[in-house]
């Protein structure tokens, strides 16, 4: 069974950082595209970052780059996002997903909430 | 970056009725258009991938068509379980792009 376990999210000051982890099992990392998509409260969903495979490529929201960082350890399992100079409108549930059919999404995290605020 | 603009946002329906929601790409976008479901406080769930492929274990009322800049999620026989918000998502090339979502009630 596919199951992606997100976890680091909480609260930030503006400007300040956090790290978000994903632990992924029940399918081979390894093999498959992932992203983190987020939701903030009350509204849609927003695609923030996805990284390839092998880790060699990653891709950002125009809203996020510069400031957020996506990587992964297959040898873990395990999908990450460093988020830097945070901002009150990065407020969101934070998901990440497991690509599908090259980046559709067919699993997705339980979501980790990421507050910005002084 | 392409915007994809969905309509209408909210809709409210009877059991039974055919719904249909419409997902435009402000420019010509691939097959690579993904349909999900998403009922209050659960997480996203597939329904449709390449703009028509039904997802494994959805309901066959449920379908997507369309091409171009004009896509389609149509269920047939709208259901209780069916209320949700509906979102499209261009999967072409990033960045990606979800729709802003199309809320969906029963009348």
């Amino acid at each position: 069974e596919v199951q992606l376990l997100d976890s680091g999210g909480g609260l930030a000051q503006p400007g300040g950082s956090l790290r978000l982890s994903c632990a992924a099992s029940g399918f081979t990392f390894s093999s498959y595209d992932m992203s983190w998509v987020r939701q903030a409260p009350g509204k849609g969903l927003e695609w923030v970052s996805g990284i390839s495979a092998s880790g060699g490529s990653t891709y950002y929201a125009d809203s996020v780059k510069g400031r957020f960082t996506i990587s992964r350890d297959n040898s873990k399992s395990t999908l990450f996002l460093q988020m830097n100079s945070l901002r009150a409108e990065d407020t969101a549930v934070y998901y990440c997903a497991k690509a599908y059919r090259k980046s559709c999404f067919d699993y997705w995290g339980q979501g980790t909430l990421v507050t910005v605020s002084s | 970056d392409i915007q994809m603009t969905q309509s209408p946002s909210s809709l409210s329906a009877s059991v039974g009725d055919r719904v249909t929601i419409t997902c435009r790409p402000s420019q010509v976008i691939s097959n690579h258009l993904a349909w999900y479901q998403q009922k209050p406080g659960k997480l996203p769930k597939l329904l449709i991938h390449d703009a028509s492929t039904l997802q494994s274990g959805v309901p066959s009322r449920f379908s997507g068509s369309g091409s171009g800049t004009e896509f389609t999620l149509t269920i047939s026989s709208l259901q209780p379980e069916d209320v949700a918000t509906y979102y499209c998502q261009r999967y072409d090339d990033a960045p990606l792009t979800f729709g802003g979502g199309t809320k969906v009630e029963i009348k």
